[in-house]
């Protein structure tokens, strides 16, 4: 059974700082991707990865991809208040083609 | 326009009654997916649907059926509706072409059962 683990759980920090989102998964895979959700709302994806070793980035989000550590990470550089949301990594069962989502990542952040 | 809209978007009932949530889609997806959300929790897949004739239960399927009318729909029922499953609901469209499997989610449907 695939599991997907997240943490931080809640995540409050400053605007101007950086953090990183961690998301690790139990069994092979190499497809990953992120989404955004803002409170009350629908889930927008925000980053798919696809190989061991990819990078992806967009404004101050960079998310990664280890498939041998079976890790992913979301950076946030130099956090605004926009960024505020909750994040999620969901993983691709391979061959089930289904996702398996983490538990999510409520970030705030704070002028 | 919506790529992927749900109806109603809010509902609330009472314990036993029958209720279905719809969903569709104009991406020209062919795979449909219904998820659940519980507040604070990640989302658990209810049912997928790869094509008309292809329906698959997921990990929370009792208590639900689906019906795929049309490849651009898909709809959930609550046949004897109780408290536990008052969630907010999203359906998700992905397409094999490309080889992966993005998914691409509607507005949610926030179900209250009293």
């Amino acid at each position: 059974e695939l599991k997907v683990e997240q943490n931080p759980l809640f995540l409050s920090m400053q605007e101007g700082k950086n953090y990183t989102i961690y998301c690790n998964y139990s069994t092979t895979s190499d497809r990953l991707y992120w989404y955004r959700q803002d409170p009350g709302k629908s889930l927008e994806s925000l980053f798919v990865l696809l190989s061991n070793g990819a990078v992806k980035q967009e404004g101050r989000l960079m998310a990664s991809l280890d498939t041998k550590a079976r890790l992913s990470t979301l950076h946030i550089t130099a956090a605004v208040h926009d960024l505020s949301a909750t994040y999620f990594c969901a993983v691709d069962l391979q061959g089930a083609q289904k996702l398996v989502f983490g538990q999510g990542t409520r970030l705030t952040i704070n002028p | 326009d919506a790529d992927v809209t749900q109806t109603p978007r809010n509902r609330i009932t009472k314990t036993g009654k029958r209720i279905m949530l719809e969903c569709s889609q104009t991406k020209g997806h062919d795979r449909m997916y219904w998820y659940r959300q519980d507040p604070g929790l990640g989302l658990q897949l209810i049912y997928y649907s790869f094509d008309v004739k292809d329906i698959n239960k997921g990990e929370i399927s009792d208590g639900y059926s689906v019906s795929r009318q049309a490849q651009a729909k898909f709809s959930l029922s609550l046949e004897s509706a109780i408290p536990n499953q008052t969630a907010l609901y999203f359906c998700a469209t992905s397409s094999i072409q490309g080889g992966y499997n993005e998914q691409f989610f509607g507005p949610g449907t926030r179900l209250t059962v009293l």
